[in-house]
Formats: structure tokens, C-alpha cells, sequence
């Protein structure tokens, strides 16, 4: 049964410094790493997916990721307090496989 | 870009009732997914969809719980009798999962806010 840990729970940074939030998660047959923010009240979006090993860039978003070692991550560059939401990391086998979510990180960067 | 829609936005009804709620997914998209969500926690897995079968459920989908699609119609999710326990968001959800990894994408409607008296 797959178990995704995010940490920390919640985060508080000022406006400019980078953030950075964990994803562990349990079953090493998985193949989706993606990372998904929901801002309150509204429906949760994907920001950024990764399949293979390694690192990948959007615009203030990197996506790091190590299945050798169950872990990914999130890096916000120059934190914005529009970037304030709950981040969910999410995982699948892929193929119809469900999608696992973490709990969330709650992150609120202040101006 | 691509929209779910889901319908009602809202619901409440007693205890015991039965209730539908309904989900237009993205019309090319070929898995759908029910997940619960309670106020501002973690989004549970409910229940996946696909080529008209389930093929994935949570122990959270209990024996009151159905879902179906009758020709590409909504994807509906029935609970009968509802417990004030089911009182949460439920969001759907659709991906197309044929091709490269963006196809993998989850696109999640509004969410419908259940409340069970």
C-alpha cells in the first residue's frame, strides 16, 4: 500500500526567499511524481510532473527528484505571496494506477 | 484550458438520503477519479474509473458508495443512505493517461461541498 509523506506540515518564508518542500512515498514501482497546489476554497492544479530521475525546471519551480531514495521535491525561487496555498505532492504507478496524495504542505509566504 | 465541471456546487440533504453527485470530466480524457476532501485536509482517494469499470477503491468507498458513466454521459457518484460522515468535499477529477508524461496530468473540477444533517 503506498504511504506519501510531505513535510514540513506547514511553512512560513518572506517574500523573495526560496522555499523548499518533501515528498517521500513508499512504493518504488511508482513512475508519476507530481506536484499539485490548491489555493483556498478552489480545486487543486498541477503545477509540475516528473518521470525519471534527475532535476526539471518551470520558470520559479524545480522538481527534484531521487526514486533510489523514495524522495522529491519542490523548490520555489523568489517566493511570491500568491505562492501562499496547500501544496499537495502526488504519486502513481501510472497506467490507470490511482494517485496517492500527500497531506499537504501549507505554505504562506508573507510580503 | 481543459475544464472539469462538477454539479451541484452545493448539497445538503438529511441523513439517510440518498444523493448523486455529478461530474462532466474532459471529453477526451479516459480515467475519472472521486476523491473526498474535509475542510482544508488531505485529498483521500475514493475511487478510479475506466472503460466503464472500477479499478481502484479505497476502503474510505463504502458499500454505499457507486459510481458509474452511462454512455460518456456524467461520472456519477451515489451514495445511498448517506451518514453525516460523509459530510466533505468531493472532487472528480480526469486524465488521459495515453501518450507522454503530461497525459498523466489530473484535471480536477470545482469540487461539490456535501453536508449531511
Amino acid at each position: 500500500q503506498q504511504k506519501v509523506q510531505q513535510s514540513p506540515e506547514s511553512l512560513i518564508v518572506p517574500e523573495g526567499a526560496m522555499t523548499s518542500l518533501n515528498c517521500t512515498f513508499s512504493d518504488s514501482a511508482s513512475q508519476y511524481f507530481a506536484w499539485y497546489r490548491q489555493h483556498s476554497g478552489k480545486a487543486p492544479k498541477a503545477l509540475m510532473s516528473i518521470f525519471s530521475n534527475g532535476e526539471k525546471e518551470e520558470g520559479r519551480f524545480t522538481i527534484h527528484l531521487n526514486k533510489a531514495s523514495l524522495h522529491f521535491s519542490l523548490h520555489i525561487r523568489d517566493s511570491q505571496p500568491s505562492d501562499s496555498a496547500l501544496y499537495l505532492c502526488a504519486v502513481s504507478r501510472a497506467g490507470g494506477y490511482k494517485v496517492v496524495f500527500g497531506s499537504g504542505t501549507r505554505l504562506l509566504v508573507s510580503p | 484550458g481543459p475544464k472539469v465541471l462538477q454539479i451541484p456546487s452545493h448539497q445538503i440533504i438529511d441523513m439517510g438520503q440518498m444523493v448523486t453527485l455529478n461530474c462532466d470530466p474532459v471529453s477526451n480524457h479516459l480515467y475519472f477519479y472521486w476523491y473526498k476532501q474535509i475542510l482544508g485536509q488531505q485529498m483521500e482517494f475514493l475511487v478510479n474509473f475506466y472503460n466503464g469499470k472500477v479499478m481502484e477503491k479505497s476502503k474510505l468507498f463504502k458499500d454505499q458508495f457507486s459510481v458509474e458513466r452511462p454512455d460518456g454521459s456524467y461520472f456519477t457518484l451515489k451514495i445511498q443512505p448517506t451518514a453525516l460522515e460523509d459530510s466533505a468535499v468531493y472532487f472528480c477529477a480526469s486524465s488521459l493517461e495515453l501518450g507522454g508524461p503530461s497525459s498523466y496530468e489530473q484535471y480536477f473540477g470545482p469540487g461539490t461541498r456535501l453536508t449531511v444533517l
